[in-house]
């Protein structure tokens, strides 16, 4: 089993809309958890942490539940320029990444 | 700011033959990650290196080996390159115990024919 599982997708949603995307993580230990951008060819770029106590940056909201193993990412207001990958990432141990195969998000006109 | 340098962007290989990646952190980073990304997966770690000594192990095979010198750039060398190496190679760097915030460099596209 993957360390880091992720719904691949692909999102295509309204320029606008909410969306969401989960995320469940298999070791209970892990303590450090992320999510990161990717867009086409490019390198993975760090856009927020997640915490238990929720996190918001403008439209974005990340939220961990810890019992249930399991982070989220919401989207409010989709934007073009939103579309992309967007990976979640657990820090396990041995202090090592561990990436979800990332959830593909097209922002429609 | 300076960001991560990866060279060469892109390499192309015929198999068995060896290819030599080569990452420079940001400056003042003294931690440096490589990841394997292959179509459409996930990057997976291989390796990382901290003041120059290994400091964790993950899917690296044992053709490759990477080391890191005394201006805390970081090779890594494939040998007996197979098909199944063609992938983007990341190398990201951060402060030891900032670990957290890896910042990744643009990449180098591996492609074995």
């Amino acid at each position: 089993r993957k360390e880091v599982e992720q719904d691949p997708g692909p999102f295509n949603v309204p320029e606008g809309a909410t969306v969401a995307f989960n995320c469940t993580y298999s070791n209970s230990a892990s303590q450090s958890f992320f999510w990161y951008r990717q867009d086409c060819r490019k390198e993975p770029k760090l856009l927020m942490s997640v915490y238990s106590s929720g996190n918001e940056d403008g439209r974005f909201t990340a939220q961990l539940n810890r019992a249930s193993q399991y982070i989220s990412l919401l989207i409010r207001d989709s934007k073009l320029s939103d579309s992309a990958t967007y990976l979640c990432v657990v820090i396990g141990t041995g202090n090592q990444f561990y990436f979800g195969t990332g959830t593909s998000l097209t922002v429609i006109p | 700011a300076a960001g991560v340098i990866q060279s060469p962007r892109h390499l192309i290989k015929e198999k068995r033959e060896t290819a030599t990646l080569k990452c420079y952190p940001i400056p003042r980073h003294d931690t440096v990650y490589w990841y394997q990304q292959g179509p459409g997966q996930d990057p997976q770690f291989l390796i990382s290196f901290y003041e120059k000594m290994q400091s964790d192990k993950g899917s690296i095979p044992d053709r490759f080996s990477a080391q890191q010198f005394s201006d805390y750039h970081s090779e890594l060398n494939m040998s007996s390159l197979e098909l199944g190496d063609s992938a983007l190679y990341f190398c990201a760097s951060s402060f030891w115990g900032i670990m957290e915030t890896q910042y990744f460099g643009p990449g180098t596209r591996l492609l074995v024919l």
